[in-house]
């Protein structure tokens, strides 16, 4: 079993739509949570980053994160056509000298 | 304010070359700093970090190898490459209190 799973899409929907990107994770540990966009043969560009469970909120961005379910998620309200890109979460322990592992992206595309 | 750099943005090399790709990182000091693979289409296969100088952790073996000679240069080498080389190859920094990472923007190596 992968540590991260990460439904690799692809996830097509209309301009204006909510976009809800999940990820499911197994190792208890994690407490770094990250999501990450990345256009084509461009590196990640960080999106959303929030620590233990909760949610947070950045213009049309909302990260969750359930700890209890293993379970974390990314919305989009509003998605537009620059929104279309690979969505990638990542996750590490609580520990500065912990490797961060990934998910293995889900591609979404905005139709106009 | 913190930059990664990463050089060269593209490579192509035959089979049984000698590879070495940079990574330096400005503005901060003592990072974390990691090497990734991405296959075409895929997620990002963690392949060494390293939390100090002269400290590298493995998580793939393989013909590559890793070295941290300064504070904030990370490099990646292998003696012989081979074509299942090829791919997309990423660094990434975080700071020591261990929260979100930084990337690069890749080196997309060719194995002919």
């Amino acid at each position: 079993q992968k540590e991260v799973e990460q439904d690799p899409g692809p996830l097509s929907v209309p301009e204006g739509a909510i976009v809800s990107l999940n990820c499911t994770y197994s190792n208890s540990a994690f407490q770094y949570f990250m999501w990450y966009r990345q256009y084509s043969r461009k590196g990640p560009e960080l999106l959303m980053y929030t620590y233990s469970s909760g949610n947070k909120e950045d213009g049309r961005f909302t990260a969750q994160v359930d700890k209890s379910s293993k379970y974390i998620s990314l919305f989009i309200r509003d998605s537009q056509p620059s929104d279309s890109a690979t969505y990638l979460c990542a996750m590490s322990p609580y520990s500065s000298a912990s490797k961060i592992i990934f998910g293995s992206g889900t591609r979404l595309s905005i139709r106009p | 304010s913190q930059t990664i750099h990463q050089w060269p943005a593209t490579l192509v090399q035959p089979v049984g070359s000698p590879l070495s790709l940079e990574c330096t990182v400005e503005g901060t000091s003592n990072p974390n700093l990691y090497w990734y693979r991405q296959a075409a289409g895929r997620g990002l296969q963690l392949l060494f970090y390293s939390v100090g100088i002269g400290q590298i952790s493995s998580e793939v073996p393989q013909n590559l190898s890793a070295s941290r000679p300064q504070d904030r240069q990370f490099i990646l080498s292998s003696k012989k490459l081979l074509l299942s080389d090829s791919g997309f190859y990423l660094c990434a920094w975080r700071d020591g209190r261990g929260t979100e990472a930084f990337f690069g923007q890749g080196t997309r190596l060719t194995v002919v």
